[in-house]
């Protein structure tokens, strides 16, 4: 079936400082994906539509210029987070809609535990 | 605006049959998904529904009723592992198919106890 792999799983900075979230389809082209964002026992929510080769689409309240997403080919989409604060300590998800498939379900990566200190 | 409503946890005994409902109202309708989510894990895929009436996969089943707003999702013969977060989610009409966005419920936690 479709896999989404998302790279790290876990990681831990500083305030201030930078990181990047990768989130690869493995087998299949993506040109849509879709970056999550949860908070504890809350649902998942949507923070932007990646769109290879052009800009991000981003929801109704999350700031472009602190999450950037590039989504520079078919199987590899990123989010950075810049000048990450404590309260950006979350758990990022990305997902993609495998073509062909019945509904199109999204299927997700892994997800990213980001702890900001 | 959008709003995806579901119980924020239930109880449930091993080897019973529980029904988790959700209730929606979107600006747009393009089906409806429900996934299963373990603590501290991507959600997976259980179900799909865009047409009213039952889908039924294995111990699980899903219904929706558009003209309602309505959908549930039906476990049968529950096992403890069966224990997770169980997520409501609509998919939006607009734009083309492929960026049609996943707008997520509050999702029930759901206990199985022995």
């Amino acid at each position: 079936g479709a896999v989404v792999s998302q790279h790290p799983s876990r990681v831990i900075c500083k305030s201030g400082t930078s990181v990047k979230i990768e989130c690869r389809s493995l087998d299949f082209q993506a040109t849509t994906m879709f970056w999550y964002r949860q908070f504890p026992k809350q649902s998942l929510m949507l923070m932007a539509t990646s769109n290879e080769g052009s800009k991000a689409t981003y929801e109704q309240g999350v700031e472009k210029d602190k999450f950037l997403i590039n989504h520079a080919s078919l199987t590899l989409s990123t989010l950075t987070v810049t000048s990450a604060h404590p309260e950006d300590s979350s758990f990022y998800i990305c997902s993609a809609r495998a073509p062909g498939q019945g509904g199109s379900p999204l299927h997700f990566g892994n997800g990213t535990r980001l702890t900001v200190t | 605006g959008q709003n995806i409503d579901q119980p924020t946890e239930m109880t449930a005994t091993e080897g019973a049959i529980v029904q988790i409902n959700c209730t929606y109202q979107t600006s747009g309708f393009n089906g409806l998904f429900w996934y299963q989510q373990h603590a501290g894990e991507a959600p997976t895929f259980l179900s799909y529904n865009v047409l009213d009436g039952l889908e039924e996969k294995g111990r699980f089943s899903s219904f929706l009723s558009r003209s309602k707003g309505y959908s549930y999702l039906l476990l049968k013969e529950l096992q403890m592992k069966d224990s997770a977060s169980y997520l409501c989610a609509v998919r939006d009409a607009f734009g083309g198919g492929a960026t049609n966005k996943l707008i997520f419920g509050t999702g029930t936690l759901l206990a199985v106890q022995p």
